[in-house]
């Protein structure tokens, strides 16, 4: 069966340090979303793309974070710098006629 | 916009006990998502309603979405420690995705 993928699956980090987290979607789904989830929330949307183009990031912090999806396939997001209140889930998600998939997640932790 | 109340926010019940979790949408809904997540871990689907009085099962899992489409229900059967996590409803609002406010379920054993 077809998956998100995401990598890492964990990722510890210093604040004030890089950190970047790849999501492949599902071939031929052409959205993407990308969202944090802080522990005991629920997800919040950071950026949506359609093919390589942005639909909505209104709620990405864009002083620190960055998001891209260069040939329309997978995607990037990185926070630079990262800080201790960045510590969530990372979920990525795709979709295709109205099916969404999300990804297994990426966990940061950001001491 | 849109929002999703979910109730209760969170619920503990003993193991063999049936339990219904309610996700009600300010407008009306379109296609309506339930997901399951395991503490600190992705979201798992399970299933998707889009028709009103719409009603799919999986295992002892069911799920409703009611004739009016603002209002899904899902009800676990014989609650098992399997059944504890985080419960989501999740729609589709105008281009957007989103997500109830979550129902922590805790099954005692």
């Amino acid at each position: 069966e077809a998956e998100v993928a995401q990598s890492p699956r964990y990722k510890i980090t210093e604040k004030s340090q890089a950190v970047a987290f790849w999501c492949d979607p599902i071939s031929g789904h052409a959205t993407l979303y990308w969202y944090r989830q802080i522990l005991g929330q629920g997800p919040e949307l950071l950026v949506q793309f359609q093919d390589e183009s942005v639909v909505d990031d209104s709620q990405l912090p864009k002083d620190r974070f960055s998001a891209e999806r260069l040939k329309g396939v997978d995607s990037t997001l990185k926070i630079q710098p990262a800080e201790l209140g960045d510590s969530a889930m990372y979920l990525c998600a795709s979709s295709f006629r109205g099916g969404y998939t999300f990804g297994s997640g990426t966990r940061l932790t950001v001491v | 916009s849109q929002e999703l109340e979910q109730s209760p926010q969170s619920l503990i019940v003993q193991e063999g006990k049936n339990l219904t979790i309610n996700c009600t949408s300010s407008k009306t809904l379109y296609g309506l998502y339930w997901y399951k997540q395991k503490y600190g871990e992705g979201l798992i689907f399970l299933m998707m309603l889009q028709k009103g009085g719409e009603e799919k099962s999986h295992e002892k899992i069911t799920a409703k979405l009611d004739e009016k489409k603002q209002q899904s229900s899902l009800h676990i059967t014989a609650s098992q420690p399997s059944h504890a996590g985080i419960y989501l409803c999740g729609a589709v609002d105008l281009y957007k995705y989103i997500f109830g406010t979550g129902t922590r379920l805790k099954v005692l054993a």
